[in-house]
């Protein structure tokens, strides 16, 4: 039973647009937020997180928006990068319980030229 | 450079020959972690150390085991691998168990 879905597996996007990567969720215990970039052969990378506290984080180019009613947060690459190219991973954690993040599948960007 | 190391980052064992796979960080965190992640599915995470508190995921198989000798160094122990053990290893740290960061992981061959 999965608390995280990322339901697009993957997404391709124009070099220079936006990428909007999406993530829900279904405990509503969660209540922080992260996003991780993975390159092949690589372990995951830290990119940005919100608290539920917040609606809306930003830094440089990566947005990520909390829905808390809709149980979803998206992340917004702008403009996109051909380096930007890799899986994310959308994971959660409920911070008053234990330490643990629960991560969905990742969704594969592939930025065009 | 402040980091989170594996190693080897890629093992070959025959199946039913127990292999160890190692992590260590120079962060200093307090909390450990050992995830399994197969091909397109997400990371899952089979156990975690809070200093040296052990804490095993209910549905990791008893085939796997870890040791937290020190802050630094992590192990985890695969006493007898089957060819669905094969995956990508990943150890991950953090200090208020909210951010981890991760290493670049071991791909695990069982043949």
């Amino acid at each position: 039973d999965q608390q995280v879905k990322q339901n697009s597996p993957s997404l391709s996007v124009q070099e220079g647009r936006i990428s909007i990567l999406n993530c829900d969720y279904t405990n509503s215990m969660f209540d922080y937020f992260l996003w991780y970039k993975k390159y092949p052969a690589e372990g995951p990378t830290f990119l940005i997180s919100i608290s539920s506290i917040k609606d809306k984080n930003e830094d440089g180019r990566f947005t990520v928006f909390l829905n808390k009613s809709a149980k979803h947060l998206s992340l917004h690459i702008v403009p996109s990068q051909p380096g930007d190219s890799a899986v994310y991973f959308c994971a959660a954690s409920s911070t008053d319980r234990d330490d643990k993040i629960i991560f969905g599948k990742g969704t594969r960007l592939h930025i065009l030229p | 450079d402040a980091m989170v190391i594996q190693n080897p980052r890629y093992q070959v064992t025959q199946f039913g020959k127990p292999v160890t796979l190692s992590c260590s960080q120079t962060l200093n965190h307090n909390v450990m972690y050992w995830y399994q992640q197969k091909s397109s599915q997400a990371p899952k995470l089979l156990f975690h150390y809070y200093d040296k508190d052990f804490n095993n995921e209910a549905d990791t198989p008893d085939n796997f085991q870890s040791r937290r000798p020190n802050t630094s160094f992590c192990f985890l122990d695969i006493r007898s691998p089957g060819l669905g053990d094969a995956a990508m290893y990943l150890c991950a740290t953090s200090r208020d168990g909210l951010e981890q960061y991760f290493g670049p992981g071991t791909r695990l061959t069982v043949t």
